[in-house]
């Protein structure tokens, strides 16, 4: 079946430090993939997502590039700030055959930024 | 109001009680799920609703009975649950396929906070 492998958290960093969480995935076909966003005491935002190779998701300074040759989905952040503390979740969908599409999603990574 | 609302944000209940958690799409969509967040645990897909009928039910317990009138609402009624079906009860919704619309994509709601004690 479909499974996504994302970096074992936590990771701590400095204010305007690079980030980058690992995200790597196994599936059949071609899914779309997603990164997720999810604050403390919140749900999940959608952060960016990316639906066919070599596309390239960004928002809010994210970037992330889907790599079918390595089956990842890497995502970056040039300078990251306190208020990107979060659990990021990596996440890819496939349609289920039964009028859905399904989202698998990775375990998550938990991000600290401190001043 | 916009997006996926979920009530109620925090529940406590005991093992004996019945308690309903309701989630309102307002984005036009017309798939709904469930899901459960458990600590340390990957998000878990419990119920799929497509255009108000259940197209998947990931083998659930039977004290969880999901409930979908129409393409924007969408209700968990909760019976006779245990200590360990505490978790944080998240509701999403998608355009189902064949609308020619982005179809993969959910929208999460900011969750149900449920304790059984």
């Amino acid at each position: 079946g479909d499974s996504v492998t994302q970096m074992e958290g936590p990771v701590t960093l400095s204010e305007e430090a690079f980030l980058t969480i690992n995200c790597t995935y196994t599936a059949t076909g071609y899914p779309s993939l997603f990164w997720y966003v999810q604050y403390p005491g919140e749900g999940l935002q959608l952060l960016l997502k990316a639906t066919k190779a070599d596309d390239k998701g960004s928002n809010k300074g994210f970037e992330a590039t889907y790599r079918k040759e390595t089956t990842s989905f890497h995502l970056e952040k040039g300078s990251v700030q306190v208020s990107d503390s979060a659990v990021y979740f990596c996440a890819l969908s496939a349609y289920s055959g039964a009028g859905s599409y399904q989202l698998t999603f990775g375990k998550g990574t938990k991000l600290s930024v401190i001043p | 109001e916009t997006g996926v609302t979920q009530t109620p944000r925090h529940l406590v209940m005991g093992m004996t009680n019945k308690k309903s958690l309701k989630c309102e799409q307002h984005l036009g969509h017309n798939a709904m799920y469930w899901y459960k967040q458990s600590a340390k645990k990957p998000l878990e897909l419990m119920f799929v609703y497509n255009f108000k009928e259940q197209t998947e039910n990931n083998s659930v317990p039977s004290r969880f009975s999901p409930e979908c009138p129409n393409s924007s609402h969408l209700f968990l009624h909760l019976h006779t649950l245990q200590p360990e079906d505490s978790a944080l009860y998240l509701c999403a919704s998608s355009q189902a396929p064949g609308r020619g619309h982005s179809t993969d994509t959910q929208y999460f709601g900011p969750g149900t906070r449920l304790t059984v004690l």
